[in-house]
């Protein structure tokens, strides 16, 4: 496709229950990025892969949540025993290089409710 | 401390007045990224602008201008004429190079939500 894709666009779970969330990135970014947009807290950076690798993991808030990419395209990001406060929107964006200007395209992002 | 700092979280204007968006950041980089991104009801980020820290031209696109000014770190957002088209949430966002690990990730003002009422 021509952007960024998502899914699925809305989850609802029950506290307790594990959830994958996909992101298909646009054809050839190397680079893919996991963002979580809350009321709270705002739009907040979760993890970052350059290809299948993620060095930087820092934005990650707990063990619960991981992520992986493989053929340096696809992304999955995983909530084990989600709790409340994991309910947010989560957002995807790929970039085209490893670089500080290059801007990144955002995905419509994955709504989680968990009741 | 905010790194980017959107002080106002709502404005309403009438359609065709001119309206601001103000955005302030720190960093300590003297190499760095400023952008404007827009959030529209469909929820999808749209990328507006990106500005590096060296170009402190201000910039225009049709409606939309620029004002970057390193002295006083702010990087504001005008929209002339404004539209009822342009009501949606706008984010300010910085880019540093020691962001970690190199990722380069964008640090997110709290956002302006603009409604631009007929």
């Amino acid at each position: 496709g021509a952007g960024v894709s998502q899914s699925p666009s809305n989850k609802v779970t029950e506290k307790g229950k594990d959830v994958e969330l996909r992101c298909d990135p646009i054809s050839g970014h190397t680079a893919l990025y996991w963002y979580r947009q809350s009321l709270g807290q705002g739009l907040e950076f979760l993890i970052y892969f350059q290809g299948n690798s993620a060095p930087d993991k820092s934005g990650l808030p707990s063990d619960r949540f991981s992520a992986e990419r493989t053929g340096g395209s696809v992304s999955t990001l995983t909530i084990q025993r989600t709790q409340q406060e994991d309910s947010a929107v989560y957002l995807c964006a790929s970039s085209s290089g490893r670089t500080i200007y290059n801007e990144q395209f955002f995905g419509p992002g994955t709504r989680l409710t968990v009741l | 401390a905010q790194k980017v700092t959107q002080a106002q979280t709502e404005i309403s204007v009438v359609e065709k007045e001119d309206v601001t968006l103000d955005c302030v950041y720190e960093t300590r980089d003297t190499t760095y990224y400023l952008f404007w991104y827009k959030q529209p009801p469909s929820g999808e980020l749209v990328f507006l602008i990106r500005r590096n820290s060296f170009d402190e031209q201000n910039e225009i696109s049709g409606r939309y201008s620029w004002n970057f000014q390193k002295s006083t770190s702010s990087f504001n957002f005008t929209i002339t004429a404004s539209q009822v088209v342009d009501s949606a949430v706008y984010f300010c966002a910085l880019s540093e190079p020691d962001s970690g690990a190199g990722s380069y990730q964008l640090t997110f003002g709290k956002g302006t939500k603009l409604s631009v009422i007929p």
